[in-house]
């Protein structure tokens, strides 16, 4: 079945620095969504990207989807101790709207 | 706070119990969506609802695992003979059909099989 990774598993960040973090899919992918869980949370919907090649941002960050939708990454400039939290990627299929999730990387701000 | 509420927050049980959980979507949403989440996982799909109607399920979702949205409004998800694998975080998520594509997770439920 599909497989959805993401890298890197974990992500120490000092604060102010900038970071990025991979989704790579073994299949072509439908759309991907973002997702933001803070420790303790639940899955918080970010955004989502549905055109190859598609750049989205909000604020501090930019969200791109690759050419041949195999592939999604995250960039986040100027880090902040709010963004730590585990990020999600997902493939949404468009029957059902179902999502296979990634594992996740998680990250954490150094002040 | 997204308006899906789980119940109970927590769950604890031994080996061989049944536990129930309920989910309730916000209004009006009508697709619902269960996954199940472990330690360090992202979250995994076990089943989801279109109104009443159950569309689809994953091969995660052994015999022993049920779950019901008999009305189109709240769902259950029974799991029965527990057993220690079955220890994870259970999500429930609602989607409004024809709108965005956001779906929108409760706080889950935490069951720890003893």
């Amino acid at each position: 079945g599909q497989q959805v990774m993401q890298i890197p598993q974990y992500q120490h960040v000092q604060e102010g620095e900038d970071f990025t973090t991979y989704c790579n899919s073994s299949t072509t992918l439908s759309n991907i969504q973002w997702y933001k869980q803070r420790p303790g949370g639940h899955p918080v919907f970010l955004i989502q990207l549905v055109k190859s090649g598609e750049v989205k941002k909000q604020k501090r960050l930019t969200f791109q989807f690759g050419e041949a939708k195999k592939n999604s990454s995250l960039h986040i400039t100027a880090t902040q101790t709010t963004d730590v939290g585990t990020y999600f990627c997902a493939d949404r299929k468009a029957a059902g709207n179902k999502l296979t999730f990634g594992g996740g990387t998680r990250v954490l701000v150094k002040p | 706070d997204t308006g899906v509420s789980q119940d109970p927050r927590h769950k604890i049980t031994k080996r061989g119990q049944n536990v129930t959980f309920r989910c309730d979507p916000i209004s009006e949403h009508n697709r619902l969506y269960w996954y199940r989440q472990t330690l360090g996982q992202g979250p995994e799909f076990l089943t989801y609802f279109q109104n009443e109607a159950q569309l689809e399920k994953s091969r995660l979702l052994s015999d022993r695992f049920s779950a019901e949205r008999p009305k189109g409004s709240f769902s259950t998800l029974e799991i029965q003979r527990t057993e220690q694998g079955d220890s994870a975080m259970y999500l429930c998520a609602s989607r409004a059909e024809g709108s965005t594509d956001t779906q929108y997770f409760g706080p889950g439920t935490r069951l720890t099989v003893l």
